[in-house]
């Protein structure tokens, strides 16, 4: 059974620094792992999707990484704004059409 | 409109209602899916469907009945709720007969069991 968890659960840090985003899951035979953000309250907004062939994918001042053998992965966030505070999550396939998600990792950028 | 629309964002029910929560998808996905988050636990499926059969059915309770009229419209209808099914509702849609494909979400639809 795949099993995902996030370290940290919780992070605080001020505005401009970079920071980094773990994600862990049990069984490494994933087609893709996708990471999320979601704002309190509200539904989950797609930030960026790995493919099992790919290593690392890019948008703005994200980048998330892929090591399908360690069973991780890895959300950089460079130069963090008080804009980014939300509730970072990763999903990765299960059997039949499921996904299984993170607990999620709350993150607090400071003015 | 874009995306995946929910409605109502907001529900607040007696245990003793029926009401509806309506998803609607406009990225020509063929997946459609339901998920539950409550507060501190991660999100929990609930129903699947892809190309309007239902797919995956995670064990929940019959008190939620789904149903998918076509690839674009999703709902779950709701009858005899307890008030530990108060939650965060989620509608999902992807590309694909297998889980290989992008999730796109809803808003969400928050509800309140009396």
């Amino acid at each position: 059974k795949q099993e995902v968890t996030q370290i940290p659960a919780a992070l605080s840090v001020p505005e401009g620094e970079n920071l980094v985003l773990n994600c862990s899951f049990t069984d490494s035979a994933i087609y893709n792992l996708q990471w999320f953000r979601q704002d309190p309250g509200k539904g989950l907004t797609s930030l960026l999707l790995i493919q099992s062939s790919q290593r690392e994918q890019t948008s703005g001042r994200l980048n998330a990484s892929l090591d399908k053998s360690s069973g991780r992965s890895t959300l950089y966030i460079a130069a963090s704004q008080p804009g980014d505070s939300a509730t970072y999550l990763c999903a990765v396939p299960n059997y039949g059409q499921n996904f299984v998600f993170g607990p999620g990792t709350r993150l607090s950028v400071l003015p | 409109e874009t995306g995946v629309t929910q409605t109502p964002r907001h529900l607040v029910m007696g245990m003793t209602n029926k009401k509806s929560l309506k998803c609607e998808q406009h990225l020509g996905h063929n997946a459609m899916y339901w998920y539950k988050q409550s507060a501190k636990k991660p999100l929990e499926l609930m129903f699947v469907y892809s190309l309007e059969e239902r797919v995956e059915n995670n064990s929940v309770p019959s008190r939620f009945s789904p149903e998918c009229p076509n690839s674009s419209h999703l709902f779950l209808h709701l009858h005899t709720l307890q008030p530990e099914d108060s939650a965060l509702y989620l509608c999902a849609s992807s590309q694909g007969t297998t889980n290989t494909g992008e999730l796109f979400f809803g808003e969400g639809s928050r509800l309140t069991v009396l």
